[in-house]
């Protein structure tokens, strides 16, 4: 089946730092999400992504579909202590036989 | 506007007993699934559902049931409880089979 390679596995980074994650695919996604989640609570969407070499900004945070369609990566700039969660990258590689395939996420810690 | 609404939020059980874990959603959203969450395994697509009437087996299907008699509820059924169902559970929706997903807050479920 799919896989999704999703790194760093975590961060320890200070307040006002900037942030880089990514995703790689063994195959082609039509979608890229990248979402967040908090402790104790469900994913939240961040950034929904539906083209080749799309980038998209949401505040501080950017992410891109790669040109390939097989990576994807999540930059957040500025960081501050509520950063602090989960972060998964997922990809739908299309068809009608819909499952979303999910990273195994990166663990934030910012230090404030 | 509720959104994804999961019961209950924690649940012990023992070995061989069994139990529903109950999903509703608001927003009228065709698509629904089932996640497991286990550390350093991400998110695992159990069941999921793209309409009333019609369910199919996602990643991680074994043990559990699943049933959607209507477009609001999505219950999840475990039949026999084991150790190896100890898990945070996530419902997540969706619009449709290609749209992002939204989830609730999860069932944290510990077999004993």
């Amino acid at each position: 089946g799919q896989q999704l390679n999703q790194s760093p596995q975590s961060m320890f980074i200070q307040e006002g730092e900037d942030v880089s994650m990514n995703c790689t695919s063994s195959s082609i996604f039509n979608t890229w999400l990248w979402y967040k989640q908090d402790p104790g609570e469900g994913p939240v969407l961040l950034i929904a992504l539906y083209k080749a070499g799309e980038l998209t900004s949401n505040g501080r945070l950017t992410a891109q579909f790669g040109i390939t369609r097989k990576d994807s990566f999540l930059n957040i700039s500025a960081s501050i202590p509520s950063d602090v969660g989960i972060y998964f990258c997922a990809g739908h590689s299309g068809g009608s036989n819909y499952k979303l395939t999910f990273g195994k996420g990166t663990l934030l810690t910012v230090n404030p | 506007n509720a959104g994804v609404t999961q019961t209950p939020k924690f649940q012990v059980l023992k070995t061989g007993q069994s139990m529903t874990l109950q999903c509703a959603q608001d927003m009228n959203h065709e698509y629904m699934s089932w996640y497991r969450q286990d550390p350093g395994m991400g998110l695992r697509l159990i069941h999921y559902s793209v309409g009333a009437g019609i369910t199919d087996q996602g990643e991680v299907p074994n043990g559990y049931n699943v049933s959607r008699s209507t477009t609001e509820d999505f219950p999840l059924r475990l039949l026999s409880a084991a150790p190896s169902q100890t898990s945070v559970y996530f419902c997540a929706s969706s619009l449709s089979q290609n749209s992002p997903l939204h989830f609730g807050n999860g069932t944290r479920l510990t077999v004993t």
